[in-house]
């Protein structure tokens, strides 16, 4: 069966400090990956995705990237974190017919 | 306007009602219908998939799909404790390899005992 990893479960850093979030799936090959950002009582927003290695789609302009060195890890990165960054992170994959399995999520406060 | 609309609530129902919860959406391409369920402080865990109209359920969740209508609901029978949480839709058309996702909000449900 599938999983999904994600890494720090919860985070406090200062701003202007870099980040660095990981999320890594097991029991599938090529999934498609997606990070969201969910602010606290609001719906999730799509911070970026990926169809395979190296290919990134950002779709909001941001401070953050995104990055997929191996077929099953997505990392979510900032080199100079913004107060407006806090939120909740989660990492999700999508199966061939488009139903998204989420991973535990991070908790980022940036103070 | 939104591609998707759900009512925020907060929606307090007693245990062992009938709860329907609701989504609207605008365009008419998409195919494909889920339901999610969060916890707080968890991530969503799909709870329902569906495929163009029609209903479908399991145990005691009924996801319905009216594409006439552009109006998708779940139903949850004998509602528990254990079903208080936020209700998110969501949906996406049948083209792209992207495979993107259209959300609503939630919908937050307490089911008091």
């Amino acid at each position: 069966s599938q999983t999904i990893h994600q890494w720090p479960a919860t985070l406090v850093q200062p701003v202007g400090s870099p980040l660095s979030l990981e999320c890594t799936v097991e029991g599938t090959s090529n999934p498609n990956l997606y990070w969201y950002r969910q602010a606290a009582g609001r719906g999730l927003q799509l911070l970026f995705y990926s169809v395979g290695i190296g290919q990134i789609s950002s779709e909001v302009p941001q401070n953050l990237s995104a990055s997929r060195p191996q077929d099953r890890q997505f990392i979510l990165s900032s080199k100079k974190l913004l107060l407006s960054d806090s939120g909740f992170y989660l990492c999700a994959w999508s199966t061939p017919l488009g139903e998204q399995y989420f991973g535990p999520g991070t908790r980022l406060t940036v103070t | 306007q939104k591609e998707v609309e759900q009512d925020p609530g907060p929606l307090s129902v007693p245990e062992g009602a009938i709860v329907s919860l609701n989504c609207t959406y605008s365009n008419s391409a998409f195919q494909y219908f889920m339901w999610y369920r969060q916890y707080s402080r968890k991530g969503p865990e799909l709870l329902m998939y569906t495929y163009s109209s029609g209903n479908k359920e399991d145990g005691r969740f009924t996801a319905q799909v009216d594409k006439s209508s552009k109006y998708i609901s779940l139903f949850i029978r004998d509602s528990q404790p254990s079903d208080s949480a936020t209700y998110l839709c969501a949906m996406r058309r049948n083209a792209g390899n992207n495979r993107k996702l259209i959300w609503g909000l939630g919908t937050s449900l307490a089911v008091n005992p």
